[in-house]
């Protein structure tokens, strides 16, 4: 099943906006994950913020975590036309026996228009 | 320094047949994961591999089974295929031990089943 949902669906931009995307997740987190995915390829790591952080920043994105609301954002600022892709927020957690199944929502789909 | 390695790229199969997919993980890494992604969704754990045991397996029936070799390789298995297979087969490789740490994603194999 799957943990997070992500919001918008589908997001359209032009190129140097920038786009931000959000992601709600269901249980407890040891850490939240954003990837992205060109075109059914596969999935590229952008970047992991740990449970006890709020905010962190990795170039053009900017990624913040509210775990007293179960949610998360992603920021891209100042977008490319390669910034086009689905957006994937991933969560894991210590339950189950093992911390590092990725748990996925449903992707934000992005198109930056030149 | 080699990433993860998914063969083949695309495969078509027909209903009631047996198929194997491949995957090599990334340098130094010693655990694998498999996941599902149909299209439009986001990709869904099958099942994780350590020492070449299964360690933790998601929502997936028996027709789904692995095999993790010593050289940290795996295969995925899938037998009986059903219409509902087709899917963007999608393998992640890690290190236990070492959590808060991203998945590293081969470009996956796209199964047809016609």
């Amino acid at each position: 099943s799957q943990q997070g949902e992500e919001d918008p669906q589908a997001l359209s931009i032009q190129e140097g906006e920038n786009a931000t995307m959000n992601c709600s997740y269901k249980t407890s987190i040891n850490n939240l994950q954003w990837y992205r995915q060109n075109s059914g390829r596969g999935l590229v790591h952008l970047i992991l913020i740990r449970s006890n952080e709020r905010e962190k920043h990795s170039g053009r994105l900017r990624v913040t975590l509210d775990t007293s609301k179960k949610s998360s954002s992603l920021l891209i600022t100042a977008s490319r036309a390669a910034d086009t892709a689905s957006y994937f927020c991933a969560t894991q957690s210590n339950s189950g026996g093992s911390n590092y199944k990725l748990t996925f929502g449903k992707g934000t789909l992005l198109t930056v228009n030149p | 320094d080699a990433g993860v390695t998914q063969s083949p790229t695309h495969l078509i199969k027909t209903r009631g047949q047996q198929v194997t997919l491949r995957c090599s993980p990334k340098s130094g890494h010693d655990t694998v994961s498999w996941y599902q992604q149909a299209l439009g969704q986001g990709p869904q754990f099958i099942f994780q591999y350590y020492e070449e045991e299964e360690r933790q397996r998601g929502n997936f029936p028996d027709r789904f089974s692995g095999h993790q070799f010593p050289n940290y390789s795996s295969e995925l298995n899938v037998n009986a295929l059903l219409l509902g297979d087709s899917a963007l087969y999608l393998c992640a490789s890690s290190l236990l031990g070492y959590s808060n740490q991203p998945q590293h994603f081969g470009d996956g194999t796209r199964l047809s089943i016609l």
